[in-house]
């Protein structure tokens, strides 16, 4: 069975400061997607960023970043230039092709001004 | 292009009856999950619908059921409501990229 796990239950940063989020993983498939969401206090599950296993290369979206590092299975997001609007619960999560998502407990982020 | 959308947004029932929630796809996704978030966890997968068909199941009893129409608009039915059902239960499709999107949730509490 896949699992995903966050391991930092809450994290801290200051406005304009960087902040990584960790994640880790377990599989036995070569083939896969990882994905990080951000669900703000309205509930809305939105995508931050994804990548695709096959993929040395590490995704970046503006000021999202991630650490892919497949054969230690970590996934790793991290967030630059922090803003105030940054503040959510962020969710790891693991998906095999065209199969159901597992997601981590999530990292509940605090930005402070 | 439409997002997902979920219908209600909120709704109480009281243990014993019977719940259906609703989800439109985003324009272009034939493929739609539903999961249940319970306070302070991760989504779980209930189950995933691709052209009208359940092709995926998560760990819920069969009370928990489903149908998706032609349009790949979706629904999700609750029998027998137990007090444990209280979560947010959220939509997502699938892109052609095989990422998902999600609805804004419907949030069920249960008496």
């Amino acid at each position: 069975a896949q699992t995903v796990t966050q391991s930092q239950p809450e994290m801290s940063v200051q406005e304009a400061e960087t902040v990584t989020l960790s994640c880790t993983y377990d599989t036995s498939e070569s083939d896969y997607y990882l994905f990080w969401y951000k669900q703000p206090p309205s509930r809305q599950m939105i995508l931050v960023i994804r990548q695709e296993a096959y993929k040395q290369q590490n995704a970046t979206e503006n000021r999202f970043s991630v650490n892919f590092q497949k054969a230690a299975k970590s996934f790793s997001l991290k967030i630059s230039d922090s803003q105030l609007g940054d503040a959510a619960m962020y969710f790891c999560a693991y998906r095999r092709r065209n199969n159901d998502m597992r997601f981590g407990a999530g990292t509940r982020l605090t930005v402070k001004p | 292009e439409t997002g997902v959308t979920q219908s209600p947004t909120h709704l109480i029932k009281t243990r014993g009856q019977q719940v259906t929630l609703r989800c439109s796809s985003q324009s272009g996704h034939n493929t739609v999950s539903w999961y249940q978030q319970a306070l302070g966890q991760g989504p779980q997968f209930i189950f995933q619908y691709y052209r009208e068909e359940e092709n995926g199941r998560g760990n819920f009893p069969p009370r928990f059921s489903g149908l998706q129409f032609p349009n790949y608009s979706s629904e999700l039915n609750v029998n027998a409501l137990e007090l444990d059902d209280s979560a947010l239960y959220l939509c997502a499709s699938t892109s052609s990229t095989d990422t998902q999107y999600f609805g804004p949730g419907t949030r069920l509490t249960v008496l």
